[in-house]
């Protein structure tokens, strides 16, 4: 079946430093992949997605890029602020059953200090 | 344009009992689904409709239901809870289904804790 494997956290980073949170997935067929990410106490909101190979999804200096050849959708910052501080799921949804549906990877936990 | 809203935000229910949340999608969307969300095992999916129809079931038992009305609002219900079913249940809400791309949208979740 479908799944998505994120890399474990929590990942504690300096205010500016470079981010990567690593994001692997297995699917059948052709998948939509997307990064959300959540606030304590909140909702997911979406950050940005890419629906097929080699497509960059980019939002608020967040990127990530589409890779088929290696399965993989890699979320990157140049440079974080302690606003950045949240839990973000890598994503993958597919066609199943004439409906939609995401598989999540299990969150990573990003910390930003001072 | 609003968003995806969820209501009760918060509920504590009793072992026993049964819960209903309530979703109304994004204007225009008619696709509807739910999740689970646990720190054990993390977002899972329970359900979609479209059109009023259920398209797609995770694996949860049949303690869990769910319904779309004509208007695309969805509602979900818990019945004979147990205290595993502790969780935040998300309702998210798409244009269609199907597609390549089709951009799922979440609300800010009903937190439900059973004592």
């Amino acid at each position: 079946g479908d799944s998505v494997t994120q890399m474990e956290g929590p990942v504690t980073l300096s205010e500016e430093a470079f981010l990567t949170i690593n994001c692997t997935y297995t699917a059948t067929g052709y998948p939509s992949l997307f990064w959300y990410v959540q606030y304590p106490g909140e909702g997911l909101q979406l950050l940005l997605k890419a629906t097929k190979a080699d497509d960059k999804g980019s939002n608020k200096g967040f990127e990530a890029t589409y890779r088929k050849e290696t399965t993989s959708f890699h979320l990157e910052k140049g440079s974080v602020q302690v606003s950045d501080s949240a839990v973000y799921f890598c994503a993958l949804s597919t066609v199943t059953g004439g409906g939609n549906k995401l598989t999540f990877g299990t969150g990573t936990q990003l910390k930003v200090e001072l | 344009k609003a968003g995806v809203t969820q209501t009760p935000r918060y509920l504590i229910k009793t072992r026993g009992q049964q819960v209903t949340l309530s979703c109304s999608p994004i204007s225009g969307h008619r696709s509807v689904s739910w999740y689970q969300q646990t720190p054990g095992q993390g977002l899972q999916f329970l359900f979609e409709y479209f059109s009023e129809t259920q398209r797609n079931k995770g694996n949860f038992p049949g303690r869990f239901s769910g319904r779309q009305f004509s208007n695309s609002r969805s509602e979900m219900n818990v019945s004979t809870l147990e205290l595993g079913d502790s969780a935040l249940y998300l309702c998210a809400s798409s244009l269609a289904v199907g597609g390549s791309g089709n951009t799922i949208y979440f609300g800010e979740g009903s937190w439900l804790t059973v004592v």
